[in-house]
């Protein structure tokens, strides 16, 4: 099983509004991501968490919170986000590894697609 | 910091015909490359992967390559068919102390019109 789960796979959300976006795999992978992709663009890296602790964030405001609970989840709060937020945000898992040589392929879910109103 | 090319932005050829999709990157200090294909608003699959000890990796009628020392990769498609119809994007891995980071080019997008 080769299967990054992303619920829902859309969104519709008012500038005011919390919600949160979930990713799940069992592949047993120990880094995750969170990446925003907008129309005709590639995916761009917000968040990488590696054995459940955050290791990079590339400086995304705090109107997005990432949490991973445990090894296989891994969630992104959303509160108070504008119309440009709009886009399809992507979860991928790799196999991870605190040392080089143990991460490999990344594996993608199918997006949630977000829009803010 | 790493940067992806991907060379043409957009291709379209008639069914039958065999392809070559290029991709460049700056920073030879990659760890692996990865091909993907994304359909319209759906999220990426998986192509192939190449370790950076690797020149080729091979699945049914694709082929990639990969020449570190010159920072480039080429994804082959053989006998195209219409449903190779896609965006195909190219992306590096780098390892750094915090952990890796994948880094897209911004995509070929293939039409093989029947």
């Amino acid at each position: 099983d080769t299967e990054v789960t992303q619920t829902p796979k859309h969104l519709v959300m008012g500038m005011t509004n919390k919600k949160s976006l979930k990713c799940e795999q069992h592949m047993g992978h120990r880094a995750m991501y969170w990446y925003k992709q907008k129309a005709k663009k590639p995916p761009e890296l917000m968040f990488v968490y590696s054995y459940e602790k955050l290791s990079i964030n590339e400086s995304v405001p705090s109107r997005f919170s990432p949490e991973c609970p445990n090894s296989s989840l891994l969630n992104l709060h959303l509160h108070a986000l504008q119309p440009e937020d709009s886009a399809l945000y992507l979860c991928a898992s790799s196999r991870g590894g605190l040392v080089r040589g143990r991460d490999t392929e990344a594996f993608f879910g199918q997006g949630t697609r977000l829009t803010v109103v | 910091k790493q940067e992806v090319t991907q060379i043409p932005a957009a291709l379209s050829v008639p069914e039958g015909e065999n392809l070559v999709l290029n991709c460049s990157f700056t920073d030879s200090a990659i760890y692996n490359l990865q091909w993907f294909r994304q359909d319209p608003g759906k999220g990426l699959t998986s192509l192939l992967l190449i370790q950076s000890s690797q020149r080729e990796q091979t699945s049914g009628r694709l082929n990639a390559s990969l020449d570190k020392s010159s920072g480039r990769s080429t994804l082959y498609i053989a006998a195209s068919q219409p449903g190779d119809s896609a965006t195909y994007l190219c992306a590096v891995k780098v390892w750094e102390t915090s952990g890796s980071r994948l880094t897209f080019g911004e995509g070929t997008q293939l039409t093989v019109n029947p």
